[in-house]
């Protein structure tokens, strides 16, 4: 089974400040199989990137995700209000063929 | 518009089983694998299952085996979720999400159903 890990857990920073998300799968990868979600309180998750660098659709372009065989990332460029949130990278592999790591948390500083 | 909508909440014993259901609408239903990710308070995101709607083909992640069956209905566009002998550990929100037949990836979600099992 891959592990998803996920660091930071959680990552204080302010409004218009860069947020680095790190996504490490326990084995190499392939960035086809690779996803961001976004959830906010209450909310279903959202899908933010596919791919590993491909932004859903009415995914704004300050979110972008990059990254290859044990190291992807979710970059935020500029942080606006609304994207204090949690954030989840998910893998499709073979057992279990879905897999999410355990999660970043964005909160303001 | 996809839309999935799913049925309310629900509480339960110890030992009894829950039926979710996700009823599907905006898109072809038989085009598009369902799946059902789950969520215990606090926690992260866990995938349960999948089901392919045309076929009916299932799978199950291994920890959840004989406890948990998806089916669908095409005739009304919804899949269900059914989980049996519920333990405390159980207590979440349940969602289904449409795979996007892209990159494996979930590309629309329900509103999520809370599912509490309490003596």
């Amino acid at each position: 089974e891959i592990v998803l890990t996920q660091s930071p857990g959680t990552l204080s920073l302010s409004p218009g400040e860069r947020a680095t998300l790190s996504c490490r799968p326990s084995q190499n990868i392939s960035s086809t199989y690779l996803a961001w979600y976004q959830q906010k309180p209450g909310q279903a998750p959202r899908l933010l990137i596919y791919g590993a660098s491909s932004r859903a659709t009415g995914i704004p372009d300050r979110f972008s995700g990059s990254g290859s065989g044990t190291d992807f990332t979710l970059t935020i460029s500029r942080l606006e209000p609304e994207d204090f949130a949690d954030y989840y990278c998910q893998h499709y592999g073979s057992s279990p063929p879905w897999t999410f790591g355990q999660g970043t948390k964005v909160e303001i500083k | 518009q996809v839309q999935l909508v799913q049925s309310g909440a629900e509480v339960k014993k110890p030992g009894a089983s829950v039926k979710v259901s996700c009823k599907a609408s905006g898109y072809t239903f038989t085009s598009y694998y369902m799946h059902w990710v789950r969520q215990a308070p606090g926690q992260g995101l866990e995938w349960m299952a999948t089901i392919n709607p045309s076929g009916g083909g299932t799978d199950y992640v291994q920890k959840l085996q004989g406890r948990v069956t998806v089916t669908r209905d095409t005739s009304t566009s919804t899949v269900y979720m059914d989980l049996s002998s519920l333990r405390s550990e159980d207590t979440a929100v349940y969602y289904c999400a449409r795979g996007s037949g892209r990159y494996y990836d979930f590309d629309y979600w329900g509103q999520g159903t809370l599912v509490t099992v309490s003596a």
